[in-house]
């Protein structure tokens, strides 16, 4: 199955600093990345994506990277804000494409 | 507004009983999901249904059942024979499967007492 590993777990930054996680995957074929924020106690929630057929994608201040060759895809927040704080996820399709794997999570803290 | 509804947000479960979590979508999503999440940890994949009367199990299936009998709705029975039960239960919905971004509810948080 789909080997997805993300970095780092935690990470602090002062606001308005930035921000990078990253996420490695294994399936050379799959060709959707999104990223989910979790905050405390909800459910997560889709805050950007991005296809094979793109190198990057932005939107205000959060943006993915994608490097097929090398399979990995970051997201990359910056102007970090208090709200910014959550834990945040990648995910990767596997299984013919009908499920998906979870990254880990990185519990991004920002302090004001 | 179109979105997932999860209910209850909080449940107690005595030792030995079932108990039915329940999920009603009206994005009319075709593929439904339900992850378990444990304290500081990531998603586990309990089961998945991509057709109204149709499911599969997922990586944790054991102690689980589902339904599939309305779009709409995929209630997840958590058994007697799940051994180790409390856990924060997950609810989403997809489009198209896992090539799509996935909608979640706001969760079921299960205790057993």
């Amino acid at each position: 199955g789909e080997n997805v590993e993300q970095h780092p777990s935690t990470l602090s930054v002062q606001e308005g600093d930035s921000a990078v996680i990253k996420c490695t995957y294994s399936d050379s074929a799959s060709n959707y990345f999104p990223w989910y924020k979790q905050e405390l106690g909800k459910g997560p929630q889709l805050i950007i994506d991005i296809r094979s057929n793109v190198g990057e994608k932005k939107d205000q201040r959060i943006a993915v990277t994608l490097n097929k060759t090398a399979k990995h895809f970051s997201l990359h927040i910056t102007e970090t804000q208090p709200e910014d704080s959550a834990v945040y996820f990648c995910a990767v399709p596997n299984g013919g494409y009908q499920k998906v794997t979870f990254g880990t999570g990185t519990k991004l803290q920002v302090i004001p | 507004d179109g979105g997932i509804t999860q209910s209850p947000k909080y449940l107690f479960r005595k030792e030995g009983q079932n108990v039915t979590l329940s999920c009603e979508q009206n994005l009319n999503h075709d593929a439904m999901y339900w992850y378990r999440q444990d304290p500081g940890q990531g998603l586990r994949l309990i089961y998945y249904s991509q057709i109204v009367n149709d499911f599969q199990k997922g990586d944790i299936a054991e102690g689980y059942s589902v339904s599939r009998e309305k779009k709409e709705s995929f209630p997840l029975t958590v058994t007697s024979a799940q051994k180790n039960p409390t856990a924060f239960y997950l609810c989403a919905s997809s489009v198209g499967g896992a090539n799509y971004g996935y909608t979640f509810g706001s969760g079921t948080r299960l205790t057993v007492v």
